[in-house]
């Protein structure tokens, strides 16, 4: 049971937008603490997406784009490419854990 | 540029114990930390601890305290992530990365399986 809480999976048509949810607590994400997103390709390490709620590494598509209120934050994806289909993970830190927290992953397939 | 160069994979009985490396090149060393994060096969992510290349300074998770322990060798750029007693639930692929100040890591390694067989 990962403390942050993510959909199994979502799917969407090429071209699309999708939003995939990340809801946690008042121990992490409702305690201020940033939100951080990761892609993973089938078969390869995680790359980071999107660091501290909403920003964005070097060259990562602006498709790509964060959010946080409250207790929960959100990837959203839009105009969805074959190449988008990866897992993704949203990661904070917890205080009462006092280190870091995954969520349990999201696999995204493009019809 | 940056590059995290992990040693190979490990094969280890129940009850043993596992040093993984992991090579920084392309930064400066001690500017920043290094975070370890554990994939069982087709599970999520886990993270195992992080240390400062500074000044050895670690954070281990509660469930692996006393099993895992991590240090640095400067003079080599290299930090290691040693896991003892092992269970074969700590069968994992396991990943350093270059942590940015404790929030979130910017470059990965390439991952070094570990598996625990008796």
């Amino acid at each position: 049971q990962s403390v942050l809480t993510q959909p199994p999976s979502v799917s969407g048509a090429p071209g699309q937008r999708v939003t995939i949810s990340c809801t946690g607590s008042s121990s992490n994400i409702g305690a201020h603490y940033a939100v951080h997103w990761y892609q993973q390709l089938p078969g390869t390490a995680p790359k980071l997406l999107i660091y501290t709620n909403n920003n964005r590494p070097s060259g990562v598509p602006d498709r790509f784009s964060g959010s946080k209120s409250g207790t929960s934050a959100s990837l959203a994806i839009t105009g969805l490419q074959a190449e988008d289909e990866a897992d993704y993970y949203c990661q904070s830190y917890d205080t009462s854990l006092g280190g870091w927290v995954f969520g349990g992953g999201t696999k995204l397939t493009v019809l | 540029q940056v590059q995290l160069v992990q040693s190979g994979p490990e094969v280890k009985k129940p009850g043993a114990s596992v040093k993984v490396s992991c090579k920084a090149s392309g930064y400066t060393f001690a500017s920043y930390g290094l975070s370890w994060v554990r994939q069982a096969p087709g599970q999520g992510l886990e993270w195992v601890g992080w240390i400062s290349a500074y000044n050895g300074d670690t954070n281990y998770p509660q469930e692996l305290q006393g099993r895992v322990t991590m240090t640095t060798d400067t003079s080599t750029s290299t930090v290691y992530m040693e896991l003892r007693s092992l269970r074969s639930d700590d069968t994992a692929m396991y990943y350093c990365a270059r942590d940015t100040g404790g929030a979130y890591v910017d470059f990965w390694g390439q991952g070094t399986l570990v598996t625990v067989s008796s």
